[in-house]
């Protein structure tokens, strides 16, 4: 079965930068793309950027242009989002989804667990 | 850039109510909208995609409709296990957008 796994909380103080880890299996890892989302304390869902795990392309969205990094590792096939210059507005559960866009995001059919960063001084 | 708006941003109903959500975008996305349920905690579940296709294990009771700018996601008979957060998500552009969210509380 198709399964995403996300790595743990993390607590960051302002300035900071945190890389959260995404692990899928049941599926083959270079047929789909990773879309990132997130979610702050009480608010809707935010759409952060997604990346071909087939060929690396990649597209963020434009307000985190700049701070946000996604990568894949195909030998592991695991995926990561890594986010600079963290704010206290940057505190939220980030998910990473697989998604069904090859060229582009698409949408979004098996979801990790989520994983909460605290921005926090 | 798209705008997504969704209607109501919170619905009180009771078990067997037919519900209806709206979800309107800013200019023309054909088909491209996909509705997702979440509840407190979890990670949201996709239950429809281009506009009007059930995902796989979806119960049949969720419906989606409309193209161009106008949606609805329509839950025909509501049940306990239905009451949650619903968003549309529009993936026409190259930057997907979610809508609002919708509330479907008990009445």
């Amino acid at each position: 079965q198709v399964q995403l796994v996300q790595s743990g909380a993390e607590v960051k103080k302002p300035g900071a930068s945190v890389k959260v880890s995404c692990k899928a299996s049941g599926y083959t890892f270079t047929s789909y793309g990773i879309s990132w989302v997130r979610q702050a304390p009480g608010q809707g869902l935010e759409w952060m950027g997604w990346i071909s795990a087939y060929n690396g392309n990649t597209n963020y969205a434009q307000k985190l242009q700049g701070r946000v990094t996604m990568t894949t590792d195909t030998s592991t096939s695991t995926a990561y989002m890594e986010l600079r210059s963290l704010r206290s507005d940057d505190t939220a559960v980030y998910y990473c989804a697989r998604d069904s866009g090859i060229a582009v995001a698409g949408t979004f059919d098996y979801w990790g667990q989520g994983t909460l960063v605290t921005v926090s001084s | 850039d798209i705008q997504m708006t969704q209607s109501p941003s919170t619905l009180s109903a009771s078990v067997g109510d037919r519900v209806t959500i709206t979800c309107r975008a800013s200019q023309s996305i054909s088909s491209w909208l996909a509705w997702y349920q979440q509840k407190p905690g979890k990670a949201p579940k996709l239950l429809i995609y281009k506009a009007s296709s059930l995902e796989s294990g979806v119960p049949s009771r969720f419906s989606g409709s409309g193209s161009g700018t106008e949606f609805t996601l329509t839950i025909s008979s509501l049940q306990p296990d239905d009451f949650a957060t619903y968003y549309c998500q529009q993936y026409n552009s190259y930057s997907p957008l979610f809508g609002g969210g919708t509330k479907v509380e008990i009445k």
